[in-house]
């Protein structure tokens, strides 16, 4: 089935480990978008990537960074993780940032806990 | 972009019509409305989208003033499966944007 596929689906880490959540989308979309979603509260935009070769922050980006590998592949790096980046981690893709008529499409989300 | 504001939770019932409103007196000529659904443990799934009147598909129908100042999304006869976040949010026409999601809408659908 086309969508976007984000993996791990969970992960445990310690403080001051790093990882990196992959991100795939298979509908040949230009852009792409890593959102964080903490309890009780609205998804918040980390970065983004209006296409292939761009990368811009968000409204969250401290203690993150992020490649748009391809058109493909966006992936959201951890490097020192801390207590308070204890999330749902959503990404997302569109076909362009203009006018997205078709709105988002969300991946199933990666459950993030650092101890 | 203009803030949008919408009630923090509903309740309904089985079979009932649910509208939820949403407001966003600052809206601009470019921007369009747009409203998203999320299931717990599942990423958002795009519903409906908008500029003015009324939008309809299978799935949900969208009402727009003339003034746009607020919309409103209409859930025909909910059912359990219904229950689940709504999300307004307003975008823009012109030039590249991002969405932003504020907390949404709890809906409760009871038997």
């Amino acid at each position: 089935n086309a969508g976007v596929t984000q993996t791990p689906k969970f992960q445990v880490l310690k403080t001051g480990q790093s990882m990196t959540l992959q991100c795939a989308q298979d509908m040949n979309h230009n852009s792409m978008y890593w959102y964080r979603q903490d309890p009780g509260m609205g998804l918040r935009l980390i970065y983004y990537s209006a296409s292939e070769g761009t990368t811009d922050k968000g409204e969250v980006p401290n203690g993150y960074n992020v490649s748009r590998l391809n058109k493909r592949e966006f992936s959201l790096r951890l490097e020192s993780a801390a207590p308070s980046q204890t999330s749902v981690y959503f990404c997302a893709s569109s076909e362009s940032g203009n006018l997205p008529l078709d709105g988002y499409t969300f991946g199933s989300g990666t459950r993030l806990t650092v101890v | 972009l203009a803030k949008t504001t919408q009630p923090i939770s509903m309740d309904s019932y089985e079979g009932q019509e649910v509208n939820i409103t949403c407001s966003h007196n600052n809206i601009a000529t470019n921007d369009y409305i747009t409203w998203y659904q999320q299931f717990p443990s599942q990423g958002p799934r795009f519903i409906i989208q908008g500029y003015k009147t009324k939008v309809t598909n299978e799935v949900a129908s969208l009402f727009i003033p003339a003034d746009r100042k607020s919309s409103t999304l209409s859930l025909p006869r909910v059912s359990l499966s219904d229950t689940a976040v709504y999300y307004c949010l307003v975008g823009t026409y012109s030039g590249y944007s991002t969405l932003t999601f504020g907390k949404g809408t709890m809906l409760l659908v009871s038997p």
